[in-house]
């Protein structure tokens, strides 16, 4: 099984710039999350789509930072302007649920690693 | 979600049992325990998941109290590559709420 794609692996950008990440799932999941994890703090959860529609998205700031998913596979994290304070890593996650029983874990890609100068 | 309460750090030599705690006082009958690691620069990896019974998988045991307020988790054997940050999550909705963690450090 192939795990979840992300791209780029690292990204250096000046402040104010955009950035947009991207990620493909595990094909068949429905579900699909984005994290933020800054240095040293456990993974914070962004957004979450179900299929292409939005579960949750009341971390996410708006004010910035924009998500889709599209077709309901894979999704763009899109940060515009960027902060010195959005340096993290950008996770992305899916899972596929069984009725609301979570079959297993998540999977997670590798991260982006964004650093705003 | 249920807040759960990790030691910041752990020691564990390599080949001996590592044991890592979880409370989780104020769980709901229907919320679920979840431990994932996290080896430097790359993403949590699932270990385990419980409800009420222990489980076990090929990477570890999960042992959860009779009143479900705490957990163990329990890697038998560790080795080096076993150093890692480890998260405990209890979970009734749908998405994973991480906290910070314990990190687990073995040594030879």
């Amino acid at each position: 099984e192939a795990g979840v794609a992300q791209s780029p692996r690292y990204k250096i950008i000046e402040k104010r710039q955009s950035v947009a990440f991207w990620c493909n799932p595990i094909s068949g999941h429905a579900t699909l999350y984005w994290y933020q994890q800054i240095l040293g703090q456990g993974p914070k959860l962004l957004i979450q789509f179900q299929n292409n529609g939005v579960v949750d998205d009341s971390q996410l700031p708006k004010d910035r930072f924009s998500a889709e998913r599209l077709k309901g596979v894979d999704s763009t994290l899109k940060i515009q302007p960027a902060k010195l304070e959005d340096s993290a890593v950008y996770l992305c996650a899916s899972s596929s649920y069984v009725g609301q029983t979570l079959a297993g874990g998540y999977t997670f890609g590798s991260g982006t690693r964004l650093t705003v100068v | 979600d249920a807040k759960t309460t990790q030691p910041t750090s752990m020691d564990c030599a390599e080949g001996r049992a590592a044991n890592l705690p979880c409370n989780h006082s104020t769980i709901s009958g229907n919320e679920y325990v979840y431990w994932y690691r996290q080896i430097h620069s790359q993403g949590p990896q699932y270990i385990i998941h419980g409800l009420k019974n222990n489980e076990t998988n090929e990477m570890a045991s999960l042992i959860i109290t009779e009143d479900r307020k705490s957990s163990t988790l329990i890697l038998p054997h560790a080795t080096l590559r076993d150093t890692a940050v480890y998260y405990c999550i209890v979970k009734a909705g749908t998405a994973l709420i991480f906290g910070k963690g314990t990190t687990l450090s073995v040594s030879s």
